[in-house]
């Protein structure tokens, strides 16, 4: 398998513009998940899914951000408006259960806002 | 919510030397996870502990999940320059109704002098 697959790698979007970032999970993980990472409060959860329901949205900042996960293999993060302060690597991640497994992690998307 | 204190932020320390780093936690956890992120990377899971008090080892690296569940160890042994990088230390609680995503500590930077 080719592990989680992320995209873009890079973002760089102007302050008020849709930012859409998105994630292919590793095959018949169940559970995914989505990470914000800034140098001020490191790695934050953002949402999980599991079975493509969303279970916990608690970390997501603000109504600016939503997540979808219409198939297994497929979930978006999308900010509108994007503001420079969500300048940041985000990461999705996937495992195949909630207990006694591991999440595995994509190479990230870093997201540049000016 | 829940916190969990890494230390030491970052070590200096000459190739070949042992490395100890720990995290303690405001409340128990289920699981404990160790990961190390390169630069442009994602985190990349290096060992897991699922047992309070357990011991466990993956080449030169040994970790341990305290008795208390609220704490955790990595040791590397005579680290060698890949060892550089940023270790994270991850707990995850599951509470019969469900599992939280993980929990994160603000990492230990190594670095290593020839």
């Amino acid at each position: 398998d080719a592990g989680v697959i992320q995209s873009p790698r890079h973002e760089v979007t102007e302050m008020g513009q849709e930012v859409t970032l998105r994630c292919k999970p590793i095959s018949g993980h169940d559970y995914l998940f989505w990470y914000r990472q800034t140098m001020m409060r490191g790695l934050e959860l953002l949402i999980y899914f599991n079975n493509n329901v969303p279970i916990d949205d608690s970390g997501m900042p603000e109504d600016r951000f939503s997540a979808k996960m219409p198939n297994a293999s497929f979930s978006t993060l999308k900010i509108q408006p994007s503001e420079p302060r969500d300048s940041a690597v985000y990461f999705c991640a996937s495992s195949s259960g909630p207990v006694n497994t591991e999440a595995f992690f994509g190479q990230g998307t870093r997201l540049t806002v000016v | 919510g829940q916190q969990l204190n890494q230390s030491p932020q970052s070590m200096f320390i000459q190739e070949g030397e042992d490395v100890s780093m720990n995290c303690t936690s405001s409340s128990i956890f289920n699981t404990w996870l160790w990961y190390k992120q390169d630069p442009g990377e994602g985190p990349v899971l290096l060992i897991a502990l699922y047992k309070a008090g357990e011991l466990t080892s993956n080449g030169r690296l040994t970790a341990q999940f305290g008795i208390t569940r609220k704490d955790s160890f990595l040791n590397i042994s005579a680290s060698i320059p890949s060892d550089v990088g940023i270790y994270f230390c991850a707990g995850q609680l599951y509470s019969g109704g469900g599992a939280d995503g993980l929990t994160f500590g603000k990492g230990t930077h190594l670095i290593i002098q020839p």
